[in-house]
């Protein structure tokens, strides 16, 4: 595909596991990133994964990635009030260096 | 240790007239770039600099412009404005040391064209 691509919206309750998906561009995309923005701010850097790995875990955050079907997951453990925002998967192309190419970015919204 | 920081926060402009952002990285770090944000076309790269030398560059008019100083801050001007212009400019900054080599991101400047 030509796109990052990322679900548009996703709804849980609280104490539960969010899996947010996104299938990137480019098996060769050697560094991902999942970016995180709440209303009226920046992106924050939640975490990334280096192609060479297929899992990273890091506190209530795990990142799956499958380089064969190029999908990326993040997954959010007992999932927060603080946690609703809009998600973005992030990927940097081989041939398109300093680039962030982003999804479209899910949005979580967290239930009582 | 600060973040980015950009300058303005908020904008409103004219339809025609021209503006300058502001961007200060984080201190040592060397590389900054510059995204667009819509609604509609999400976030869209504009360009990136290193050493004051644009590496890279999007897919944006030639009324999108940068530059980046000797201290590393840089700034994007974007003449002759128009109504969909308007939009979320970010700022980010990165290093050879920053985790994953990622980017960190400023606040923004909330840019209105009238």
């Amino acid at each position: 595909g030509e796109d990052v691509e990322q679900s548009l919206f996703l709804s849980v309750r609280e104490g539960d596991s969010s899996v947010i998906n996104c299938t990137y561009t480019d098996s060769s995309s050697t560094y991902l990133y999942w970016y995180k923005q709440e209303p009226g701010a920046g992106l924050q850097l939640l975490t990334y994964i280096f192609s060479n790995m297929d899992m990273k875990q890091d506190q209530r955050l795990t990142v799956l990635l499958n380089k064969k079907d190029t999908h990326l997951s993040l997954r959010i453990a007992d999932t927060q009030t603080g946690d609703s925002a809009i998600y973005f998967c992030a990927e940097i192309l081989p041939w398109d260096d300093y680039k962030l190419s982003f999804g479209a970015g899910t949005t979580v919204t967290v239930r009582a | 240790k600060a973040g980015v920081t950009q300058t303005p926060r908020y904008l409103i402009k004219t339809r025609g007239q021209q503006v300058t952002l502001s961007c200060s990285p984080i201190s040592g770090h060397r590389s900054v770039s510059w995204y667009q944000q819509t609604p509609g076309q999400g976030l869209q790269f504009l360009f990136e600099y290193f050493s004051e030398t644009q590496r890279n560059k999007g897919n944006f008019p030639g009324r999108f412009s940068g530059r980046q100083f000797s201290n590393s801050r840089s700034e994007m001007n974007v003449s002759t404005l128009e109504l969909g212009d308007s939009a979320l400019y970010l700022c980010a900054s990165s290093s050879p040391g920053s985790p994953g080599y990622g980017y960190t991101f400023g606040s923004g400047t909330r840019l209105t064209v009238v």
